[in-house]
């Protein structure tokens, strides 16, 4: 019963290279969504999926990309990252009005 | 637009003592409202939600929540804390889209 899976769970960048941030979910939900988690500023809504094949930016979409491969997949993209994407990711599915959480990704840029 | 203000980014309480976090919501209809929780490390665990059914509202470990229109408030409450329940809680609002905004926290510290 995995629920919402995260891959990597930690990760350190250098300034200006890319990576993809991988999320699954075996719970069959059409919802999915990526958050960066920040002291002091909470979660915030990056871009989210209400359904396979479409894509709707968030609060703060700048520097980022996603993908909707399939219903079960969502992944988070830096193209070229900056110091000012070290974070906390946060990949969520959602059924009804319930979200439910992966474990998050702890992502460092220098 | 949607958001929600948690007010107090920190509270400390006695074990044994009332727990009040506050959130107050801003949206332009009827919204849904949530209180989730996050242990150190881990991530977000849904606590209880409001959907329009009973304004009080019950949910894990002891906590609840009240929905007042009037004050467009959904404040959590538990009438006695326990150590295990330090974490820190986010309450969120979703109008009938599929946005969930979150408020910036509340980091509860429970003394012995």
């Amino acid at each position: 019963n995995a629920g919402v899976t995260q891959t990597p769970k930690f990760q350190v960048l250098k300034t200006g290279q890319s990576m993809t941030l991988q999320c699954a979910q075996d719970m069959n939900h059409n919802s999915m969504y990526w958050y960066r988690q920040d002291p002091g500023m909470g979660l915030r809504l990056i871009y989210y999926s209400a359904s396979e094949g479409t894509t709707d930016k968030g609060e703060v979409p700048n520097g980022y990309n996603v993908s909707r491969l399939n219903k079960r997949e969502f992944s988070l993209r830096l193209e070229s990252a900056a110091p000012s994407q070290t974070s906390v990711y946060f990949c969520a599915s959602k059924y009804g009005k319930e979200a439910f959480f992966g474990q998050g990704t702890r992502l460092t840029v220098v | 637009a949607q958001s929600v203000t948690q007010l107090g980014s920190h509270v400390s309480v006695s074990e044994g003592a009332l727990v009040l976090l506050r959130c107050n919501y801003s949206s332009s209809v009827p919204p849904y409202l949530f209180w989730y929780v996050q242990y150190p490390n881990q991530g977000l665990q849904l606590l209880l939600k409001y959907t329009s059914a009973a304004t009080l509202v019950k949910g894990i470990n002891g906590f609840e929540a009240e929905f007042k229109k009037s004050e467009t408030s959904f404040h959590l409450t538990k009438p006695s804390a326990h150590m295990s329940d330090a974490a820190e809680y986010f309450c969120a609002v979703s109008e009938d889209t599929d946005k969930l905004i979150f408020g910036t926290g509340t980091r509860l510290q429970v003394f012995p």
